[in-house]
């Protein structure tokens, strides 16, 4: 089954503490990127990647990091965590890195930073 | 900085009634125009990516169309069910590998 698996779903921890949330997807998907979503806000690019080893910014890269070391992999790492970055996040792949093709979401991962 | 931008925010209707919303988007270095549906507790999932002025798709009872010139896309339900309940995103590619999210428009029907 085609998908993008997101790990953890749903995480607590405190401010801080280095943590990392796993993407990964089998659809062999050049473009990979992940967003956070917020209430009132819509979905916002945190980094992007065309693909292994080409990353850029988003529109919200602060206090995060990633990397593309492999095609299906694209890591979300918080060095630091603090509370500004709880939020729910979605990683989602596509074929190609133009637009003309549908993003395919994973499920999300809800953080809480306290 | 790129504004995609939805109207209504929200909407709530009775089953059987069609409805429509709007995409507001840039009309210049226009490249795509998606649309997702996103029920609760779960992912966004594509519903069209449109690129042509003047461009109709259809899914159903979900109809999309697209205004490049003025920017604007139209998303249409007919015949709305309470299954069709969600958020309906768009998004707008304009070129710099970034898609840029309007915040939504939710949509109740009620039986």
């Amino acid at each position: 089954e085609a998908q993008v698996t997101q790990n953890p779903r749903y995480l607590i921890t405190v401010t801080g503490k280095k943590l990392t949330v796993t993407c990964s997807q089998n659809m062999n998907h050049e473009y990979m990127s992940w967003y956070r979503q917020d209430p009132g806000l819509g979905l916002r690019q945190i980094y992007y990647s065309m693909n292994v080893e080409v990353t850029d910014k988003g529109d919200v890269p602060e206090g995060y990091k990633v990397s593309r070391k492999e095609k299906r992999n694209f890591p979300l790492i918080l060095e630091s965590p603090s509370p500004n970055q709880t939020s729910l996040y979605f990683c989602a792949s596509s074929l190609g890195g133009q637009g003309y093709q549908p993003q395919h979401f994973g499920d999300g991962t809800r953080l809480s930073i306290l | 900085i790129l504004n995609v931008e939805q109207s209504p925010q929200s909407l709530h209707v009775q089953e059987g009634d069609s409805t429509n919303f709007t995409c507001s988007f840039p009309s210049s270095n226009f490249y795509a125009l998606h649309w997702y549906r996103w029920e609760t507790a779960k992912s966004p999932e594509a519903l069209f990516v449109m690129t042509l002025n003047g461009d109709e798709k259809k899914k159903g009872r979900i109809s999309a169309t697209l205004n490049t010139k003025e920017g604007y896309s139209y998303l249409y339900i007919k015949g709305s069910q309470p299954e069709d309940s969600a958020t309906y995103l768009c998004a707008f590619w304009a070129g710099f590998q970034k898609l840029v999210f309007g915040t939504g428009t939710r949509l109740l029907v009620s039986p």
